[in-house]
């Protein structure tokens, strides 16, 4: 069973602040993503990453950076949170070969005051 | 870029009535997917469809992938309470097979 963790299920933190969130997977997928999810606008992707070190940018990347250092596990951090930064993370693994299907964490709802 | 919308945005049904979400994708698909996100839950992987004209069912879900592969469609007959979520279409990007775009997802919601 895929099991994708993130490290918060909530954050409140200001505007300025430097903040990371942290996803694992334990299934050694090799493509990792950052989505944000928005009412009325589905799930943007930040940025994704298919291998260790690797990283490409999604359709949202403005605001953020992302770090894979290890294959489990992958970053995003804010840089400088603003209020419009405020939302749902989603992060999710998928294998390299299996046609894309995704697996997603339990999401991390920040919000930036 | 690519663009995948799904209407209707939001839909309201009474238990045991039908339900029906349609997504449409401004390119060809290679394949698309389907995943259902339960209130305070996070996006779960339900069916992929990949060949023109496909038709899947599970149980109660019916999906089918449209002739040119620019369309899809979730139907779910006799809806009940279980059902209740946002159900999200999603193909492969132009770029390259790893990423996919989600469509805007339609938000189902059941009277009792």
């Amino acid at each position: 069973d895929v099991k994708v963790t993130q490290s918060s299920r909530y954050l409140v933190k200001r505007t300025g602040e430097k903040v990371f969130l942290e996803c694992v997977q334990d299934m050694d997928h090799e493509n990792m993503f950052w989505y944000r999810q928005d009412p009325g606008l589905g799930l943007r992707l930040i940025y994704f990453s298919y291998d260790v070190k690797m990283k490409e940018k999604g359709d949202i990347p403005e605001g953020y950076s992302v770090s894979r250092e290890k294959k489990e596990r992958f970053s995003l951090i804010l840089e400088s949170a603003s209020t419009n930064q405020t939302s749902m993370y989603l992060c999710a693994s998928s294998l390299l070969t299996e046609q894309e299907t995704q697996y997603f964490g339990p999401g991390t709802r920040l919000l930036v005051l | 870029g690519q663009q995948v919308m799904q209407i209707p945005q939001y839909q309201h049904v009474q238990e045991g009535e039908d339900f029906t979400t349609y997504c449409n994708s401004s390119t060809t698909l290679s394949n698309i997917q389907w995943y259902k996100q339960r209130p305070g839950g996070h996006p779960v992987f339900l069916i992929q469809l990949v060949k023109s004209g496909e038709v899947k069912k599970q149980k109660r879900l019916t999906f089918q992938f449209g002739e040119a592969k620019k369309n899809s469609s979730l139907h779910i007959t006799a809806t009940q309470t279980t059902d209740v979520g946002t159900y999200f279409c999603a193909g492969p990007t132009n770029f390259g097979n790893e990423k996919l775009t989600f469509g805007t997802g339609t938000r189902l919601t059941i009277i009792p």
